[in-house]
């Protein structure tokens, strides 16, 4: 079974400031993909980043960036000139990769970030 | 393109009612997956259906749920005489058909309350 740990409750950046999220996760899979989700109060959940197992290049989407060191199963997210819209509870996901059946996802509990003025 | 619709999005049963929740999944899309947030936690997964079929319920309590998702209409996911303990947000996410990955759209989740 996969576990993943998230050991920041909370956090918080100033707006324009940088600021990084921690995630571990324990598997002994080869295969599999790695996500970061955003819940905003709205409690939508909305898929800011995405990373192949397979892909040494860390993702990046806009502001939103990560640190993948697969050997140490470390999945960090980067986020740059942190905009108060950022502010969320953001959740790390697992998944294995099941060659042709889609596969179910195992969260993390979560980091509150509060984006301040 | 609607995305994935769930409803009701509150919900409030006393103790020992059934709840119901419902889950559209986006057009085109025929996996869905059934997600549970307690207070101050993170979504744990409950079951994968495709049409018609349970594919992986390892995640449901043994006890009083059940999900379907019938070849015509919404999934549905049935808690039977509800408890306090089954207060909390359940999300439905859905994909399209099997393929090496497939991203989940997840809707904007059921709220039940136990009184």
């Amino acid at each position: 079974a996969q576990t993943v740990t998230q050991s920041q409750p909370e956090m918080s950046v100033q707006e324009a400031e940088t600021v990084t999220l921690s995630c571990t996760y324990d598997t002994s899979e080869s295969n599999y993909y790695l996500f970061w989700y955003k819940q905003p109060p709205s409690r939508q959940m909305i898929l800011v980043i995405r990373q192949e197992a397979y892909k040494q290049q860390n993702a990046t989407e806009n502001r939103f960036s990560v640190n993948f060191q697969k050997a140490a199963k470390s999945f960090s997210l980067k986020i740059s000139d942190s905009q108060l819209g950022d502010t969320a509870m953001y959740f790390c996901a697992f998944m294995k990769l099941d060659t042709g059946t889609a596969s179910k996802l195992t969260f993390g509990t979560g980091t509150r970030l509060q984006v301040t003025l | 393109n609607a995305g994935v619709m769930q409803n009701p999005r509150h919900l409030v049963r006393r103790r020992g009612q059934e709840a119901r929740l419902r889950c559209s999944p986006m057009k085109g899309h025929s996996h869905v997956y059934w997600y549970r947030q307690l207070p101050e936690e993170g979504l744990k997964f409950m079951v994968y259906l495709q049409k018609e079929n349970i594919i992986d319920e390892s995640g449901m309590p043994k006890e009083r749920f059940s999900a379907e998702f019938p070849k015509e209409g919404p999934s549905i996911l049935r808690i039977q005489q509800v408890v306090r303990g089954d207060s909390a947000a359940y999300f439905c996410a859905s994909s399209p058909q099997r393929g090496t990955y497939n991203e989940q759209f997840f809707g904007p989740g059921t709220r039940l309350t136990v009184l």
